[in-house]
């Protein structure tokens, strides 16, 4: 089946310790991003990358990094967290074909709280 | 920068009722544009889209025409039901140098009763 999956599903942290959420999709897209979701600021993206190595900032990239060393697999980590980061995350991934963007699968949401 | 604006929520309708959220956008080119949808605790799936003017992307009833004159994407169907219920994104995507390349609009919640 066709998917992207997120682990974990639902965490709670303190400040300060430093978390790895990942993300994974078994369709051989090369777009995959992470986005976060708050209530009134609507989806916000956070990192984008267009393949392996290629990473790029987007909206809202402070307190995060990522890393795209296999095509399949795109973790979104934070190395030192802080209760501003208490969200909900989506990661989500895209094929690109000939450049052009048809249609993005989103991961099931990992909820964050920082305390 | 690219940017994305639609109507606030939250909507309430009944069953059966006409469904109109709309969406602008502003962007430097020809951007694509969607539809999104999440269903309460999912994450988002495409609903429908267009990727050039005059396009009409539908599907499940819903419809949405691209207005490169009015830089629009209003989401409509005639006959909602329960089942709608649910949060609806408009976005849009196109390559700018140094801008995100999609862009979410804040997103519009549906409540849809019997």
């Amino acid at each position: 089946e066709a998917q992207v999956t997120q682990n974990p599903r639902y965490l709670i942290t303190v400040t300060g310790k430093k978390l790895t959420v990942t993300c994974s999709q078994n369709m051989n897209h090369e777009y995959m991003s992470w986005y976060r979701q708050d209530p009134g600021l609507g989806l916000r993206q956070i990192y984008y990358s267009m393949n392996v190595e290629v990473t790029d900032k987007g909206d809202v990239p402070e307190g995060y990094k990522v890393s795209r060393k296999e095509k399949r697999n795109f973790p979104l980590i934070l190395e030192s967290p802080s209760p501003n980061q208490t969200s909900l995350y989506f990661c989500a991934s895209s094929p690109l074909t000939g450049g052009a963007f048809y249609e993005q699968y989103f991961g099931p949401g990992t909820r964050l709280t920082v305390t | 920068g690219n940017s994305v604006t639609q109507m606030e929520g939250p909507v309430t309708l009944s069953e059966e009722a006409f469904l109109t959220i709309n969406c602008t956008y502003t962007a430097t080119g020809y951007p694509s544009l969607f539809w999104y949808v999440q269903y309460p605790g999912e994450g988002l799936q495409l609903l429908l889209k267009a990727t050039k003017a005059d396009d009409k992307g539908s599907n499940k009833g819903f419809e949405a025409t691209y207005r490169k004159e009015t830089t629009s994407f209003h989401l409509e169907k005639g006959s909602v039901q329960v089942s709608d219920s649910a949060v609806y994104f408009c976005a849009l995507f196109i390559w700018n140098s140094g801008n995100t390349p999609l862009v979410f609009g804040k997103g519009t919640r549906l409540s849809v009763i019997a």
